[in-house]
């Protein structure tokens, strides 16, 4: 069966490190993996997508890596601030049959501290 | 200013009543979702639709029901057969007929029972 799963502990780090978050699945092929914010009692939003022959995606301070021989993706925030505080959803597509939609892992709550 | 919309906010049920909740999109989305969120778990497929006039039962379906009548609009509805509907509810959607399009969430919709 399909399995997505994220470190269910949260992350406290300090402001200005790198925060590194991971995603592990299986039986996803092929992959297209995404990453949202989710802020509490509010909505996830979107922030990348990685597919499965993509090796490495970057936005502002963001960056996603793809080991599909791991079945694994790190989620990198540099440069951390309290803003990026929130919790961090993986999430890969199903198929076309299932209309594409997501399936979600349960997050990791990333808490950065000045 | 483009966006999915939820409503209510909070709604409260008492039991064996039936509720609605509202979604409506103005981006001119074909693919729309309903996903369920429990408290430290990941979001729940309920149904999907990836066209007016046509949905599909998601993983946990029974004791909702849905339409889609028109494009912008994606009203979920639970009955008094879902036990435990007490859950945040996210209504999301996408330009659908790719598996790499990323999804658009609504704010949400909180639900209790009484």
């Amino acid at each position: 069966s399909q399995k997505i799963e994220q470190n269910s502990e949260a992350l406290n780090i300090q402001e200005g490190k790198t925060a590194t978050l991971t995603c592990n699945y299986t039986n996803y092929s092929p992959a297209y993996l995404q990453w949202y914010r989710q802020d509490p009692g509010r909505g996830p939003v979107f922030l990348l997508l990685i597919r499965e022959n993509e090796k490495e995606k970057r936005k502002e301070r963001l960056k996603v890596t793809f080991d599909t021989t791991l079945k694994q993706s790190l989620f990198h925030i540099t440069a951390s601030q309290p803003a990026d505080s929130a919790t961090y959803l993986c999430a890969l597509s199903r198929a076309r049959n299932s209309g594409y939609a997501l399936n979600f892992g349960k997050g990791t709550s990333l808490l950065v501290t000045p | 200013d483009g966006g999915i919309t939820q409503s209510p906010k909070y709604l409260f049920r008492k039991e064996g009543q039936n509720v609605t909740l509202s979604c409506e999109q103005n981006l001119n989305h074909d693919a729309m979702y309903w996903y369920r969120q429990d408290p430290g778990q990941g979001l729940r497929l309920i149904y999907y639709s990836q066209i007016v006039n046509d949905f599909q039962k998601g993983d946990i379906a029974e004791g909702y029901s849905v339409s889609r009548e028109k494009k912008e609009s994606f009203p979920l509805t639970v009955t008094s057969a879902q036990k435990n509907p007490t859950a945040f509810y996210l209504c999301a959607s996408s330009r659908g007929g790719e598996v790499w399009n990323e999804q658009f969430f609504g704010p949400g919709t909180r639900l209790t029972v009484l």
